[in-house]
């Protein structure tokens, strides 16, 4: 399998669960991202690794939790999420080094918080 | 504060024709724009980029413009297809220690009409 591959492509959850949503990247990159996609909005930058390190939280409440336990792989943890909380949740990565570099993104995580 | 604006939310064009989609930024320290394209129930794919220092990006029917005194650039698909039928983002970049940082205009609905 290639590119950058999400699950699970649906997810439906009450606001007390708690759900982790999964990214796994094939490309050799080493910088990966969390964007959140909600109707009429643009994308929205949420965190952002390189080398496995934390360089970028977007002022995202603490109910997300991210983890990168390796540059290959990117959790997003959930809980207690409230119904605004529903978007599409999409998970990219790229190169860190070089100029010119463009995201890969996956085809995204639906979320329904009810 | 919205540093990448797309101020058409959709867009309809008659195949064969010209289609423009536009794009506005703010803030001159972006180093290169990008621009792709989104179908539904998949994530973004990468289209056409731009460095700061060019004005003009051709590949094959795909052409960006950018205009740095005004901060806008365009994307211009000629002729246009049914296939290109899709949401269009823009994207400006900045570094940041050691990834990417893009960030999103809402996006544009482009329809090609038969």
């Amino acid at each position: 399998e290639t590119g950058v591959t999400q699950t699970p492509r649906h997810l439906v959850m009450g606001m007390t669960n708690k759900k982790s949503l999964k990214c796994e990247q094939h490309l050799g990159h080493n910088a990966m991202y969390w964007y959140k996609q909600s109707a009429k909005k643009p994308l929205e930058l949420m965190f952002v690794y390189s080398l496995e390190e934390r360089v970028e939280n977007n002022s995202v409440p603490s109910r997300f939790s991210p983890e990168c336990p390796n540059s290959s792989h990117l959790f997003l943890h959930l809980h207690t999420l409230q119904p605004e909380d529903s978007a599409l949740y999409l998970c990219a990565s790229s190169q860190s080094t070089g100029t010119n570099e463009k995201l890969f993104f996956g085809s995204g995580t639906q979320l329904s918080v009810l | 504060d919205q540093q990448v604006k797309q101020n058409s939310p959709s867009l309809s064009v008659q195949e064969g024709r010209i289609s423009i989609l536009n794009c506005d930024y703010t803030n001159s320290m972006f180093d290169y724009f990008l621009w792709y394209k989104k179908y539904p129930a998949e994530g973004p794919t990468f289209l056409i980029s731009i460095s700061s220092i060019k004005d003009k990006n051709e590949d094959g029917r795909f052409t960006v413009f950018l205009n740095k005194s005004a901060k806008h650039l365009s994307l211009h698909i000629v002729p246009s297809q049914p296939g290109d039928s899709a949401v269009y983002f823009c994207a400006a970049h900045r570094g940041i220690q050691g990834a990417q940082k893009l960030v999103f205009g809402q996006g544009t609905r482009l329809t090609i009409n038969p």
